[in-house]
């Protein structure tokens, strides 16, 4: 069974840093980009920033450049998201995603991790 | 950035009802479009990819259409499993953007 799970959500006081993981299982880690979407909440879908199956390339939104940092262990299978200097607008649930094959859609997903930023 | 915009943001329907939901781009996308259904406390599921490819297992009653800057989600017979929110996704470019959503209620 294809499978992403979360962790590392919490709560966290604004300019902290925190750590999420996702651990993937079911299919081949490395053919796939992999995917961080964030939803704050009531609110709509937010990509965060996506690598390639190497980890060579990576892209960020604006709203988290030079704040982020995306990485995988392909050894483990597994992705992060290294969050520093964190805002009250960080605020959200981070889903973790596989991206299909030569696209940049997200066909699978995890069930998400919660982050609080606040005081 | 590429902006999508999605209409309406509400939508009340009832069973058997057909439903449109329509996804705007700023600028062409070509077929770069995907649609996902989301329920509340779950995570999104793709739909819908390239404009109008339906993913594996996804009923028939879905159905996507157009390119460049105008498309549309189609559901031929709304079902209860159906009531959510749908949203679509450029991905012709970075940074990949969603819509705002519409939320398909029960009249």
């Amino acid at each position: 069974e294809v499978q992403l799970v979360e962790s590392g959500g919490g709560l966290v006081q604004p300019g902290g840093s925190l750590r999420l993981s996702c651990a993937a299982s079911g299919f081949t880690f490395t053919n796939h980009w992999m995917t961080w979407v964030r939803q704050a909440p009531g609110k709509g879908l937010e990509w965060v920033a996506n690598i390639n199956g190497d980890g060579g390339d990576k892209k960020y939104a604006d709203s988290v450049q030079g704040r982020f940092t995306v990485s995988r262990d392909n050894a483990k299978n597994s992705l992060s998201l290294q969050m520093n200097g964190l805002r009250a607008e960080d605020t959200a649930v981070f889903y973790c995603a596989r991206t299909r094959y030569a696209a940049a859609f997200m066909d699978v997903w995890g069930k998400g991790t919660t982050v609080t930023v606040s005081s | 950035d590429i902006q999508m915009t999605q209409s309406p943001s509400t939508l009340s329907a009832s069973v058997g009802d057909r439903v449109t939901i329509t996804c705007r781009a700023s600028q062409s996308i070509s077929s770069w479009l995907a649609w996902y259904q989301q329920k509340p406390g779950k995570a999104p599921k793709v739909m819908i990819y390239k404009a109008s490819s339906l993913e594996s297992e996804v009923p028939s009653r879905f159905s996507g259409s157009g390119s460049g800057t105008e498309f549309t989600l189609t559901i031929s017979s709304l079902q209860p499993d159906d009531f959510a929110t749908y949203y679509c996704q450029q991905y012709v470019s970075y940074p990949l953007t969603f819509g705002g959503g519409t939320k398909v209620e029960i009249k």
